[in-house]
């Protein structure tokens, strides 16, 4: 079974700094899909970032980027120049291909002023 | 914002009844999934309809069932409701061709809660 598991329930970060969001997952399959959702407090789900395991290269997204490490079956988000906006639970999730999605239990991040 | 809607918004029920939750996929999209959210916690797949039919599944009691219809837009029924179903319950449409899946769109969620 696949699971994700985020080690970090609250994080906090200067408006303007940079700062990484950690997920780990465990999987015995080659191809899969790994994302970053964001959920503000309005509820609705967000795609952050979608990366596929066959690709070698980090995706972007202006100034959320992540650290794929395929091996070590790592998944981090880094979000760069931090905006209030980005205040939120972040979700790190793995879909298998035509399968369900599994999501961690979520990382709670506040940006200050 | 997603085309993804959901209704309703709040919905507020009692032990032992039933309730039917309303899910339009955004255009273009031909399959639909379904999560509980429990407050907290990360959403928990429920199941998975593509072209009608139910695609997947994860580890829900069948008084949980659902419906895909022509236009792609979905129910989700729950019967006999308990006070663990109180959770918000999202729903999120993509794109399913073949051996490849696109992304999922998530609704705003209808928060459910059964006293």
């Amino acid at each position: 079974a696949q699971t994700v598991t985020q080690s970090q329930p609250e994080m906090s970060v200067q408006e303007a700094e940079t700062v990484t969001l950690s997920c780990t997952y465990d999987t015995s399959e080659s191809n899969y899909y790994l994302f970053w959702y964001k959920q503000p407090p309005s509820r609705q789900m967000i795609l952050v970032i979608r990366q596929e395991a066959y690709k070698q290269q980090n995706a972007t997204e202006n100034r959320f980027s992540v650290n794929f490490q395929k091996a070590a079956k790592s998944f981090s988000l880094k979000i760069s120049d931090s905006q209030l906006g980005d205040t939120a639970m972040y979700f790190c999730a793995f879909m298998k291909l035509n399968n369900d999605m599994r999501f961690g239990a979520g990382t709670r991040l506040t940006v200050k002023p | 914002e997603t085309g993804v809607t959901q209704s309703p918004t709040h919905l507020i029920k009692t032990r032992g009844q039933q309730v039917t939750l309303r899910c339009s996929s955004q255009s273009g999209h031909n399959t639909v999934s379904w999560y509980q959210q429990a407050l907290g916690q990360g959403p928990q797949f429920i199941f998975q309809y593509y072209r009608e039919e139910e695609n997947g599944r994860g580890n829900f009691p069948p008084r949980f069932s659902g419906l895909q219809f022509p236009n792609y837009s979905s129910e989700l029924n729950v019967n006999a409701l308990e006070l663990d179903d109180s959770a918000l319950y999202l729903c999120a449409s993509s794109y399913l061709a073949g051996p490849s899946t696109d992304t999922q769109y998530f609704g705003p969620g209808t928060r459910l809660t059964v006293l």
